[in-house]
């Protein structure tokens, strides 16, 4: 069963305009999150992250926001831009001392200039 | 640059041959971890290492086996490949800094025919 769900494949969204992408994750043990983007033939890169005594984290045009009892964490980019077109995953992990991750299928963004 | 390397980057393989990815380190992180990519599934978690000669199992380690005989080096083996080991294969590290999750490798693209 899919721990950490991105349940919308792809997103459009004009430039300068806010991208909203959302993750939803079942598991009430996970209480750090995090946020990647992905370019073709590269490897994801960190954005942003998120613990669970927190409900947002705010990193320039970028913000995540955690709501915990819904058990969902969403990205907003603002403004968006033709630049952060990507795929972005979220990733959820417990305190179990391993640090394993566990990531959603991903979010393919397209910003249209 | 993250100082993790991952080789090959492309290999094409026949079925029923063994094949060894390598990611090579040099930040001296403890933990160690090797994920696959597919349409759909997103990152999945095959392999794991907490220290050298410390490995531990993912959600989709049958088929792999690993092995981290020193900090810098974690390998992948594939013992037997098929063709659902297709896949594009990624290494990454982590410090203790929670707040960064991984850095990942570059990625290692493997097609079994």
């Amino acid at each position: 069963d899919q721990q950490v769900k991105q349940n919308s494949p792809s997103l459009s969204v004009q430039e300068g305009r806010i991208s909203i992408l959302n993750c939803d994750y079942t598991n009430s043990m996970f209480d750090y999150f995090l946020w990647y983007k992905k370019y073709p033939a590269e490897g994801p890169t960190f954005l942003i992250s998120i613990s669970s005594i927190k409900d947002k984290n705010e990193d320039g045009r970028f913000t995540v926001f955690l709501n915990k009892s819904a058990k969902h964490l969403s990205l907003h980019i603002v403004p968006s831009q033709p630049g952060d077109s990507a795929v972005y995953f979220c990733a959820a992990s417990g305190t179990s001392g391993t640090y394993k991750y566990i990531f959603g299928t991903g979010t393919r963004l397209k910003v249209l200039a | 640059d993250a100082g993790i390397t991952q080789s090959p980057r492309h290999k094409v393989t026949e079925t029923g041959t063994p094949v060894t990815l390598r990611c090579h380190q040099t930040e001296n992180h403890r933990y160690m971890y090797w994920y696959r990519q597919d349409p759909g599934h997103g990152l999945r978690l095959i392999h794991y290492s907490y220290g050298v000669k410390d490995t531990d199992k993912g959600e989709v380690s049958d088929g792999y086996s690993v092995s981290r005989s020193k900090t810098e080096d974690f390998l992948l083996t594939l013992e037997s490949a098929t063709s659902s080991q297709t896949s594009v294969y990624f290494c990454a590290i982590r410090g203790q800094e929670t707040s960064y999750g991984y850095t990942f490798g570059s990625g290692t693209r493997l097609t079994v025919v």
